[in-house]
């Protein structure tokens, strides 16, 4: 059962236009998290992240949006670059398995930006 | 600063051969992670180590896939025999020591392993 969810495999928007990349969770124990974005023929780099306690996290064009209540972290970019066109992945930790280190990432959501 | 280097880049071997792939994490760093992408189950965690002592290998898909981290600096995950399946791209990825407030995972390019 995947304890992290990002139910859109692929997203396009157009240059200059906000992209919105959603991820739910299932484990009201996860306390941190992250995105991270992926190029193809690279491993993963971090991005941004946020803290359960807070709700919205910001840098530079990046806005992470937290709603505990609803499980759900949503990843804003604007504007969007073509740059940014990337596999985006959400990841969460928390508790579980006994390690406050263990990452539990999405499937990935692949962000096309067109030019 | 380097980051954590894996090798080998690529990989393809045929089925029933043992690989090894092997991976260097960031100086300084605690806590090593190996991780499998595929398409259908995205990116999984295999197993990790903190100061070189395996603590969760429940990742791991078989008793073929086994992983050691000898030093502080070297870990290395083999399958022996190898099948068609086990085809992925294959991540390793160091953490920093509690306390350091990036608390994030730098990740290894990857060892993409083709299994005919």
């Amino acid at each position: 059962d995947q304890q992290v969810k990002q139910n859109s495999p692929s997203l396009s928007v157009q240059e200059g236009r906000i992209s919105i990349l959603n991820c739910d969770y299932t484990n009201s124990m996860f306390d941190y998290f992250l995105w991270y974005k992926k190029y193809p023929a690279e491993g993963p780099t971090f991005l941004i992240s946020i803290s359960s306690i807070k709700d919205k996290n910001e840098d530079g064009r990046f806005t992470v949006f937290l709603n505990k209540s609803a499980k759900h972290l949503s990843l804003h970019i604007v504007p969007s670059q073509p740059g940014d066109s990337a596999v985006y992945f959400c990841a969460a930790r928390g508790e579980s398995s006994g390690s406050a280190r263990q990452l539990t990432f999405g499937s990935g959501t692949q962000l096309t930006v067109l030019p | 600063d380097a980051g954590v280097i894996q090798s080998p880049r690529h990989e393809v071997t045929e089925m029933g051969q043992e690989v090894t792939l092997r991976c260097k994490p960031i100086s300084g760093h605690d806590y090593l992670f190996w991780y499998r992408q595929t398409m259908m189950r995205g990116l999984e965690l295999l197993i990790y180590f903190n100061n070189n002592v395996p603590i969760d290998d429940s990742g791991m898909p078989e008793d073929r896939f086994s992983a050691k981290m000898p030093n502080a600096s070297f870990s290395t995950l083999k399958i022996q025999p190898s099948e068609p399946r086990d085809s992925a791209v294959y991540f390793c990825a160091s953490s920093p020591p509690s306390g350091d407030r990036l608390r994030t995972q730098h990740f290894g390019d990857g060892t993409r392993l083709s299994i005919l």
